[in-house]
């Protein structure tokens, strides 16, 4: 099955302790993004990833860091969270180079103390 | 810079009647223009999408949408609305690099 998988879909955690959230596509795509959604705002990009090795930041790209070793994986980095950043997070891909058509992963709730 | 405005963050309806949920996009070039859904506790899903081909555009579960140059409008319609359907929609504007999302719409849908 064609699919985005994220993981944790929940992480509560606290002030300045790194996480990472991971993002898996099995679709062999080389767009993938990573938003964050918050109420009134809608979706906003964080960083996105154009292919291998290739990335930029979006429009909130403070507090993160992205990395795109293989294709098939972009994490998304908290090296000191916090608590702005509670949100509410999805990775999405496309084929191609133009982020149309996006395919999103089912989002990680992410609380921070 | 491009930028879409959804102009009502929360529509309700009664089942059975016409759903509209506006959208008015800003853009120096010709758009490529997009409806996801968002159903809750779920990712987003695409309904359909706008690039320059046909201006009435088709999508999943009856869901049309009307690309409008002279109003930089692309809002979405539905002849009759389905309790499935109550969900938060956004409608997008893509770029080179990115899709740009309005705030989003949330559709009630009541008996």
């Amino acid at each position: 099955e064609a699919q985005v998988t994220q993981n944790p879909r929940y992480l509560i955690t606290v002030t300045g302790k790194k996480l990472t959230v991971t993002c898996s596509q099995n679709m062999n795509h080389e767009y993938m993004s990573w938003y964050r959604q918050d109420p009134g705002l809608g979706l906003r990009q964080i960083y996105y990833s154009m292919n291998v090795e290739v990335t930029d930041k979006g429009d909130v790209p403070e507090g993160y860091k992205v990395s795109r070793k293989e294709k098939r994986n972009f994490p998304l980095i908290l090296e000191s969270p916090s608590p702005n950043q509670t949100s509410l997070y999805f990775c999405a891909s496309s084929f191609g180079l133009r982020p149309y058509e996006q395919y999103f992963g089912p989002g990680t709730r992410l609380t921070v103390t | 810079a491009q930028s879409v405005t959804q102009l009502d963050s929360h529509v309700s309806v009664s089942e059975g009647t016409p759903v509209l949920l506006r959208c008015n996009y800003s853009s120096s070039y010709s758009p490529s223009l997009f409806w996801y859904v968002q159903h809750p506790n779920k990712g987003l899903q695409l309904l359909l999408k706008y690039t320059s081909a046909a201006t009435l555009v088709k999508g999943i579960n009856g869901f049309e949408a009307e690309f409008k140059k002279s109003e930089t409008s692309f809002h979405l319609t539905k002849p009759s609305a389905h309790m499935s359907d109550a969900a938060e929609y956004f409608c997008a504007i893509g770029t080179a690099s990115k899709l740009t999302f309005g705030t989003g719409t949330r559709l009630q849908v009541t008996l």
